[in-house]
């Protein structure tokens, strides 16, 4: 059965550096989002991204955070410097052609660590 | 802020009890909801998805309703099994948006 997949599964880093988290979607899925959790805290919206593009982003995703699919294959979330706050799950999840109407299938996450 | 309640926020039942719990959404620009199995240690699972009022959907035996005019979804699992134990979460998504509200979830707990 096809499926997400996300790396690294961990990631630990130090406050100001860079992270890229990397998500491989379902391969004729054309609607990527990325989530993530705050331990104890609701899973949170932070972008969708259709046609090579951003349809939604909520307030979290600010100037530090950006998505790409740089070769067709992976999409990407870089956090352009970390802050402790963000130390989280962090899920990808794709959808097929109906997208918001459509099941979504998650990523097993990528557990991120700001020290 | 666009909230989604989920009650009760945790279920303790026994094998084979029949149980249900509630999503609460906005009831206005509804565009779908989206419910959710999540078992520890995986990642959410889909369960259903539902777009239209009066929408009851069954997979096996979990079944969910949808009433978007009062803006509440129920979800019922019959005859609970151990298996079935994990945190149900629902997410909102409003009209001509691709942005998902998720609520805090419910987390089942089926004693054998």
């Amino acid at each position: 059965e096809p499926e997400v997949t996300q790396t690294p599964s961990h990631q630990v880093t130090q406050m100001g550096q860079e992270v890229i988290l990397r998500c491989v979607p379902i391969s004729n899925h054309l609607y990527f989002y990325w989530y993530r959790q705050i331990l104890g805290q609701k899973v949170e919206f932070l972008v969708s991204f259709y046609n090579n593009e951003i349809s939604e982003k909520s307030e979290i995703f600010d100037d530090q955070f950006s998505v790409e699919r740089p070769d067709g294959s992976n999409f990407t979330l870089k956090i352009r410097s970390t802050k402790l706050e963000d130390s989280a799950m962090y899920f990808c999840a794709t959808a097929g052609l109906a997208g918001p109407l459509d099941e979504q299938f998650f990523g097993p996450g990528t557990r991120l660590t700001v020290l | 802020i666009l909230n989604v309640e989920q009650s009760p926020q945790s279920l303790h039942v026994q094998e084979g009890d029949s149980t249900n719990f509630t999503c609460s959404f906005p009831s206005s620009n509804f565009y779908a909801l989206h419910w959710y199995r999540w078992e520890t240690a995986k990642s959410p699972e889909a369960l259903f998805v539902m777009t239209l009022n009066g929408d009851e959907k069954k997979k096996g035996r979990i079944s969910a309703t949808l009433n978007t005019k009062e803006g509440y979804s129920y979800l019922y699992i019959k005859g609970s099994q151990p298996e079935d134990s994990a945190t149900y979460l629902c997410a909102f998504i409003r009209y001509n948006f691709n942005k998902f509200y998720f609520g805090s979830g419910t987390k089942l707990n089926v004693k054998p």
